[in-house]
């Protein structure tokens, strides 16, 4: 069974730009969540979705925005990139929202923001 | 804010048992507790969870106190592929909760040959 993958794994941008990453879930996950992870703030949640409902929300600006799909792939958006948004971004699918369903993370997107 | 305390490193020699301890003194009794690790650059893998008998899989073995205010993390056999940062989460259980995870800072810990 193919795992979790995250498009692009790496990418540079610009102060002022936004950006969409994408992640797929392990097929047959209806649970996508977000994390962003940094050297200095760690790994802090961002948001989960659940049958195309958010179902969660992190401590983040509303400049980071997300979404998912039917076929339960998901999309976060940035807009207006700040140097500060610099940061491995982590997507984890699991089958079902909840506490008893083990999270199965991707590899991340690196985002570099000059 | 995370709701666990970890040292944030150790050492282990390869071969050798490595106990990795958490504390969790204000966890409640519906919260169950769930180890993480992230090797350098990947994305957390899944080790364990209990809630308050003790738990062991192909990976590892998981010690909760009896009074669940701190639990230990054991890898049998420690190798240097299992340096990593090891985390240690409480999560609430019951429907209506969701997939999020507070992470802390967790343990650093380092296979040594």
């Amino acid at each position: 069974k193919a795992g979790v993958t995250q498009t692009p794994r790496y990418l540079i941008k610009t102060r002022g730009q936004q950006v969409t990453l994408s992640c797929s879930p392990i097929s047959g996950h209806r649970s996508v969540s977000w994390y962003q992870q940094t050297p200095g703030q760690g790994l802090q949640f961002l948001f989960e979705y659940f049958s195309e409902t958010q179902r969660n929300k992190g401590n983040f600006p509303g400049r980071f925005s997300g979404r998912q799909f039917s076929n339960s792939r998901s999309e976060m958006n940035v807009s207006t990139l700040e140097l500060g948004d610099s940061a491995l971004y982590l997507c984890a699918s699991s089958v079902k929202s909840g506490n008893y369903n083990e999270q199965f993370f991707g590899p991340g997107t690196r985002l570099t923001v000059l | 804010d995370a709701k666990t305390t970890q040292p944030p490193s150790m050492d282990c020699a390869e071969g050798r048992a490595a106990n990795l301890p958490c504390n969790h003194s204000t966890i409640s009794g519906n919260e169950y507790v769930y180890w993480y690790r992230q090797i350098h650059s990947q994305g957390p893998q899944y080790i364990i969870h209990g809630l308050k008998n003790n738990e062991t899989n192909e990976m590892a073995s998981l010690i909760i106190t009896e009074d669940r205010k701190s639990s230990t993390l054991i890898l049998p056999h420690a190798t240097l592929r299992d340096t990593a940062v090891y985390y240690c989460i409480v999560r609430v259980s019951g429907s209506g909760n969701t997939g999020k995870l507070i992470f802390g800072q967790g343990t650093t810990l380092q296979v040594k040959p």
